[in-house]
């Protein structure tokens, strides 16, 4: 398993502004994920992140608006960009782990609310 | 089209009463996972299954990985409130590609004391 820890764990921000948001696992790891999740709802994956390698987006992200650093193997950011109000959302990181196959664990989330 | 459907989407039952969520896709999965998520929380790994027609049980919840595993369920024996939460099966479709998940739309769990 992996025990992850994301901050800011909550914020309020203003329309235009940007807001870096921090992943850090307490074990090396390859691979890191960032999603969305609006509130009840599932989960979207928005970029995988490799050490050492331009971040993989999915479709409907763009680095421009989404752009992420993956510094060394414990640590990762997700900047939100320029935002406005529909980027209001829970922010989520993971970490792939080998186990029973590869499993996903998952950092507390950000609740980002854009005003 | 959503890849992996799950259902029901919302369940709200009594405690003590059992009940089934299930997964389905027309897609062959390597694995599926089950999570739990609280509010306020990330999704919490509850199990993991590899083979088609693997059963797994965590104490009152009984995991099964289809024999084609292109579905799973998750059966929860005699339900207590602690169960309530929002409830995640995730798909990896190839080995190569595992770490990447798919997920499904989620069952919002509601147990009433």
């Amino acid at each position: 398993s992996a025990v992850i820890s994301q901050k800011p764990s909550r914020d309020i921000c203003q329309r235009g502004t940007s807001l870096t948001i921090q992943c850090q696992v307490d074990s090396q790891v390859t691979m890191m994920f960032w999603y969305r999740q609006q509130p009840g709802q599932s989960l979207t994956l928005i970029a995988t992140a490799n050490q050492g390698s331009e971040a993989t987006y999915e479709s409907g992200f763009v680095i421009d608006k989404f752009p992420i650093s993956r510094p060394n193997l414990t640590f990762s950011t997700l900047t939100v960009s320029n935002m406005s109000p529909e980027d209001s959302s829970i922010y989520l990181c993971s970490v792939s782990v080998m186990g029973v196959g590869y499993e996903q664990y998952f950092g507390p989330g950000t609740r980002l609310t854009v005003t | 089209t959503q890849l992996l459907e799950q259902s029901p989407q919302f369940l709200s039952i009594q405690e003590g009463e059992n009940l089934t969520v299930y997964c389905n896709s027309s897609s062959v999965f390597s694995s599926l996972q089950w999570y739990r998520q609280e509010p306020g929380e990330g999704p919490v790994l509850l199990v993991t299954v590899v083979t088609g027609g693997e059963v797994k049980k965590l104490k009152r919840l009984t995991f099964q990985f289809g024999d084609a595993r292109k579905d799973s369920s998750l059966h929860i024996t005699a339900a207590q409130p602690g169960d309530t939460g929002l409830y995640l099966c995730a798909g990896a479709l190839t080995p190569q590609g595992a770490q990447k998940l798919v997920f499904g739309q989620g069952t919002r769990l509601t147990i009433n004391p």
